[in-house]
């Protein structure tokens, strides 16, 4: 298996954009976590998945974050519009039982 | 809720010893868990621990538990350059799933 993949791996946009990041998890995995990295914080759950059905999504910031999984092989984290606070790393984790999460290698995200 | 705290910086010459110190909350956590990140990567499970263990050992890697004091540690022996990374401390949600991560600790091994 590849592994969980995240794309863009390098996102640059201007204050005000929308900014979509995207995952696929590993076949067979039925938890997605979404996470954020920043110096200051560390690593914030913002929202995770289970068979596709979001359980808990108290770590997302405002509402400008919108996450979405359509299916199991895909999910969705949007932010709109977007601001330079939102600068980060954003890593996509899955999961089969909870007990281990393999994470993507990340989308680092600039807003100017 | 759920805190971890970690020191956030160990310098260590290699060959020697190092020795990453966790401090949680949540006393029922059932796992606890070591992360490993390198540079431009995400986390990879380094090890983890059983709540009702006191150590376990892994080649180089040595995870002590004091439940008592909610206090984890991992140690690495013979510390090799390509150790260094962040190390990450992490413990379950309340709700016995997501994981809660420490602010990691950026380890340094000087040559």
């Amino acid at each position: 298996d590849a592994g969980v993949i995240q794309s863009p791996r390098h996102e640059v946009t201007e204050m005000g954009q929308e900014v979509t990041l995207r995952c696929k998890p590993i076949s067979g995995h039925d938890y997605l976590f979404w996470y954020r990295q920043t110096m200051m914080r560390g690593l914030e759950l913002l929202i995770y998945f289970n068979n596709n059905v979001p359980i808990d999504d108290s770590g997302m910031p405002e509402d400008r974050f919108s996450a979405k999984m359509p299916n199991a092989s895909f999910s969705t984290l949007k932010i709109q519009p977007s601001e330079p606070r939102d600068s980060a790393v954003y890593f996509c984790a899955s999961s089969s039982d909870t007990s281990k999460l393999f994470f993507g290698s990340g989308t680092q995200l600039s807003v100017l | 809720g759920e805190d971890v705290e970690q020191s956030l910086f160990l310098s260590v010459r290699e060959g020697d010893s190092s020795v990453i110190n966790c401090t949680y909350t949540d006393s029922s956590s059932t796992y606890l868990y070591w992360y490993k990140q390198e540079p431009g990567a995400g986390l990879q499970l380094l090890t983890y621990i059983f709540s009702n263990m006191d150590m376990k050992q892994d080649q180089r890697l040595t995870v002590l538990l004091n439940k008592k004091d909610k206090h984890l540690s991992l140690r690495i022996a013979d510390t090799q350059t390509g150790d260094s990374a962040i190390y990450f401390c992490a413990e379950r949600d309340q709700a016995g799933t997501a994981l809660i991560f420490g602010k990691g600790t950026t380890l340094s091994v000087s040559s």
